[in-house]
């Protein structure tokens, strides 16, 4: 029984590039939800997707954006990157919309020159 | 708004023997859910433990605990019979139950295990 997976594993970027990252949900998942985790903190919540759609955001701005796909896969994507948005990105997956213990991926390390 | 707290920064614990990690919550809200997490240095976050806001019984699973003091709002997990591999970060997180799960992390705590 796969889990949850994420790609690319690390990425560098430049200040004002965009990025993509992906997720697949563990098998049986219908909702993802997205984290950042800055260098000694705890994750932040960004998004959460089920039905193709944006549940509810956390406080980040609209630069965050994703999308879920029918499979129920999802993207998160960050357009002007900045400095400060260098971090691990981790997606969670969960069951019946969200109502589930969520189970998360091995994260994806960016990092902003 | 939910807040979780986590006071202690790092703990060191011997092989064999149990450690307590402490936690506490803010909310206003009767129905939540509390959530221990481990991230060792690879990063990935494992589910560990899960208590649910009207359950009577302390949850277990195997060697962890969660030890529930809701007039405190205490949430700390123990951990018995430490192992080598018991080495990482300890994440405490809440949601509220509103239909869905929105996971608030406190800072966390890093443990070492020596031999």
């Amino acid at each position: 029984d796969a889990g949850v997976t994420q790609s690319p594993t690390h990425l560098i970027k430049t200040r004002g590039q965009q990025v993509t990252l992906r997720c697949s949900p563990k098998s049986g998942h219908d909702t993802v939800s997205w984290y950042q985790q800055a260098l000694g903190q705890g994750p932040q919540f960004i998004f959460q997707y089920y039905e193709e759609e944006e549940r509810q955001r956390g406080n980040f701005p609209d630069r965050f954006s994703g999308h879920q796909f029918p499979n129920y896969s999802s993207e998160l994507n960050v357009n002007a990157l900045l400095l400060g948005d260098s971090a691990l990105y981790l997606c969670a997956s969960s069951n019946r919309g969200g109502e589930e213990t969520q189970y998360f991926g091995p994260g994806t390390r960016l990092l902003v020159l | 708004a939910q807040k979780i707290t986590q006071t202690q920064p790092g703990m060191f614990v011997q092989e064999k023997e149990a450690v307590t990690l402490d936690c506490t919550y803010d909310t206003s809200d009767p129905s939540y859910g509390l959530f221990w997490y481990k991230q060792p240095s690879s990063g990935e976050m494992i589910f560990l433990i899960y208590q649910g806001s009207y359950d009577q019984q302390n949850a277990t699973e195997g060697r962890y605990s969660l030890n529930f003091q809701k007039a405190r709002k205490s949430a700390n997990l123990v951990i018995s019979a430490s192992q080598l591999g018991d080495s990482a970060m300890y994440f405490c997180a809440m949601s509220l139950n509103t239909g869905f799960q929105k996971l608030v992390f406190g800072t966390g705590t890093r443990l070492l295990v020596s031999p």
